[in-house]
């Protein structure tokens, strides 16, 4: 089974509106993390967002944030006042554990295009 | 602050050539990882490192060797390179605390 489902290959969205980008997840374990990156078409990966499964509040970081749902697995990555500049690509990961060993595993990412 | 090095940034390989991609680190991290990324694949982890002297395979490690001689050094080593290790690969490291911190990637064609 997958440990990370992304099920939007692609998304739009008119400049200054939000948008959602869905994540669900997968794990038996009670100690995880949850996180988001960002690739533009430059290719380098920039980390945007970090939720601990043990965090009861959703993470906000500026115009990021996320969509915690414990029950559901779900951690969907919202994206208020779209920009020209957050067109880009978008992966959830996961990481098990408390661990520095635990891997992460990535989902195969949402293709975000923001409209003028 | 240099976080995480990886090169090159391009390379073109021949059917069978052998290189080294080279990926380091200044943040004293001990997890350490080499992932690549395919068109609709995301993110795939080919071997990863938890400290000095301690590496693991990934999900697809056939094909690359690795080796952690240092806390800060964890090169790729194709060994005899293959059109369908055609992709983009990016080094990782991070702590058992930390998101992960990603190298620049390296575009490698194998014609």
């Amino acid at each position: 089974a997958q440990k990370i489902t992304q099920t939007q290959p692609g998304m739009f969205v008119q400049e200054k509106e939000a948008v959602t980008l869905d994540c669900t997840y997968d794990t038996s374990d009670q100690s995880y993390g949850l996180f988001w990156y960002k690739q533009p078409s430059s290719g380098e990966m920039i980390f945007l967002i970090y939720q601990g499964s043990y965090d009861e509040q959703n993470a906000t970081e500026g115009r990021y944030s996320l969509n915690f749902q414990k029950a559901r697995k779900s951690a969907n990555l919202v994206i208020s006042a779209s920009q020209l500049g957050d067109s880009a690509m978008y992966f959830c990961a996961m990481r098990e554990g408390l661990g520095a060993g635990n891997q992460f595993y990535f989902g195969t990412g949402t293709s975000l295009t923001v409209i003028p | 602050n240099a976080g995480v090095t990886q090169t090159p940034k391009f390379q073109v390989l021949k059917t069978g050539q052998s290189m080294t991609l080279q990926c380091a680190q200044d943040m004293n991290h001990e997890y350490m990882s080499w992932y690549r990324q395919d068109p609709g694949m995301g993110l795939r982890l080919i071997h990863y490192s938890v400290g000095a002297g301690i590496t693991d395979q990934g999900e697809v490690p056939n094909g690359y060797n690795v080796s952690r001689s240092t806390t800060e050094d964890f090169p790729l080593r194709l060994l005899s390179a293959a059109p369908s290790q055609t992709s983009v690969y990016f080094c990782a490291s991070s702590n058992s605390l930390s998101e992960a911190f990603f190298g620049q990637g390296t575009r490698l064609t194998v014609v």
